[in-house]
């Protein structure tokens, strides 16, 4: 039962533009989403986050928006850099849970090339 | 505090031995959280801890796996009898008690049963 998913495995981009990251989850109590990136041999890097009061939150070249009637969000990065590349993985928590504990999806490869 | 510190590394061990790993927790986290992450998947979660108390476990937590957090500071995390389907990066975390607040993790440590 995979509550959040990230159908896209892999996505490369021009340096310079845009990269769209996907996410979607199932799960209707799920109300803070967060985006980390992975490099190889690494622990995730927390990037940004979203209430599901928001639809928007921006940090930077890092936007993400919030659809919850569509139960989907994403991640824009622009401009994209080669530095980007790496493994970017949606998360989601439920508020209420008392845990904060995190679901998290498959993850995308993002590679940007120079 | 220069963030969540994991030891060790990278375990190598032979099926049937127990290991046993450490997190130091950023210190000021109240919340500190296990998870495991194998090839090709999202970081699962295993446990988590609220101070010292254990307050949550995952299924994915077989009664091999025992987790503790003396003096709600440093955690470790012991796999008994380790099987090769142990093997994976196991991942901590930590963040502060309210909700909808970002977990920072460690760096891992990759173990692999042999």
């Amino acid at each position: 039962d995979q509550q959040v998913k990230q159908n896209s495995p892999s996505l490369s981009v021009q340096e310079g533009r845009i990269s769209i990251l996907n996410c979607d989850y199932t799960n209707s109590m799920f109300d803070y989403f967060l985006w980390y990136k992975k490099y190889p041999a690494e622990g995730p890097t927390f990037l940004i986050s979203i209430s599901s009061i928001k639809d928007k939150n921006e940090d930077g070249r890092f936007t993400v928006f919030l659809n919850k009637s569509a139960k989907h969000l994403s991640l824009h990065i622009v401009p994209s850099q080669p530095g980007d590349s790496a493994v970017y993985f949606c998360a989601a928590s439920a508020y209420g849970g008392a845990t904060n504990k995190l679901i998290f999806g498959t993850g995308t490869l993002l590679a940007v090339q120079p | 505090d220069t963030g969540v510190s994991q030891d060790p590394r990278h375990k190598i061990t032979k099926r049937g031995q127990n290991v046993t790993f450490r997190c130091d927790p950023i210190s000021e986290h109240n919340r500190l959280y296990w998870y495991r992450q194998t090839l090709g998947q999202g970081p699962e979660f295993l446990t988590y801890f609220q101070n010292e108390a254990q307050l949550e476990k995952s299924r994915l937590l077989s009664d091999r796996f025992s987790a503790e957090r003396p003096k709600g500071s440093f955690s470790t995390l012991e796999i008994q009898r380790t099987e090769q389907g142990d093997s994976a990066m196991y991942l901590c975390a930590s963040s502060y008690m309210q909700s909808n607040t970002e977990a920072f993790f460690g760096q891992g440590t990759r173990l692999t049963v042999v």
